[in-house]
């Protein structure tokens, strides 16, 4: 079965500075992977993702994840955070054995500080 | 388009009673989810429906049940609350799901629910 782990509970940054979020995944074959936004209060927004191809893909609101398989990681960039990108990210990732369904990490909280 | 709708957004329960969570998708989606949000934690899966008709167990299904009532509305009930059932619960819909392709999966707002 595939697993996730975000090793960062908690980021701050300053607002302008960049920001990268860790992820590492375990799975025995090429993950189907994924990053989600959580804004406070709602549900969770899909911000890229990652099937096959170009290892560095980018999403929405700025971001953009570097697949490398021989580190096992899907990490989130960003080059220069707003105060808006303080949020729970999430890191998923899905596999061709498990039909659709997917594992998340624990999740990153990102603050940002003026 | 709303996209996926819950309700209730909140809710108090004691332990032993019983309620159902509501979930609405109006993106004429064939596979639905329910998953549980712990801190710490992430989202871990309770059930899925992958189409209309049918559903299966997820991660964390103990404690709870579910219907697919009809392609739009996937409901989940808790029959006899317990403190470990306090969390925040979401609904997503997506596409249908099949091998070697991962649809996107759109998530609701979410319901709070705590027993005490």
């Amino acid at each position: 079965a595939q697993s996730v782990t975000q090793p960062d509970i908690h980021i701050t940054v300053s607002e302008g500075a960049s920001l990268e979020l860790r992820c590492n995944y375990s799975y025995g074959a090429t993950p189907y992977l994924f990053w989600y936004v959580q804004s406070p209060g709602q549900g969770l927004q899909l911000l890229l993702k990652y099937f096959s191809g170009d290892t560095l893909v980018q999403g929405i609101k700025g971001f953009e994840a570097e697949f490398k398989r021989s580190q096992s990681s899907f990490n989130l960039r960003k080059p220069s955070v707003h105060w808006s990108d303080a949020a729970e990210y999430f890191c998923a990732v899905g596999a061709l054995d498990s039909w659709g369904k997917l594992q998340f990490g624990a999740g990153t909280q990102v603050v940002v500080t003026p | 388009n709303a996209g996926v709708t819950q309700t209730p957004k909140f809710q108090v329960l004691k332990t032993g009673q019983s309620m159902t969570l509501q979930c609405a998708q109006d993106m004429n989606h064939n596979s639905m989810y329910w998953y549980r949000q712990d801190p710490g934690m992430g989202l871990r899966l309770i059930y899925y429906s992958a189409s209309e008709g049918t559903t299966d167990k997820g991660e964390v299904p103990n404690g709870y049940n579910v219907s697919r009532l009809n392609k739009r509305e996937f409901s989940l009930r808790l029959e006899s609350a317990a403190p470990s059932q306090t969390s925040v619960y979401f609904c997503a819909s997506s596409e249908e799901s099949r091998l070697a392709d991962y649809n996107e999966q759109f998530f609701g707002p979410g319901t709070r629910l705590t027993v005490l």
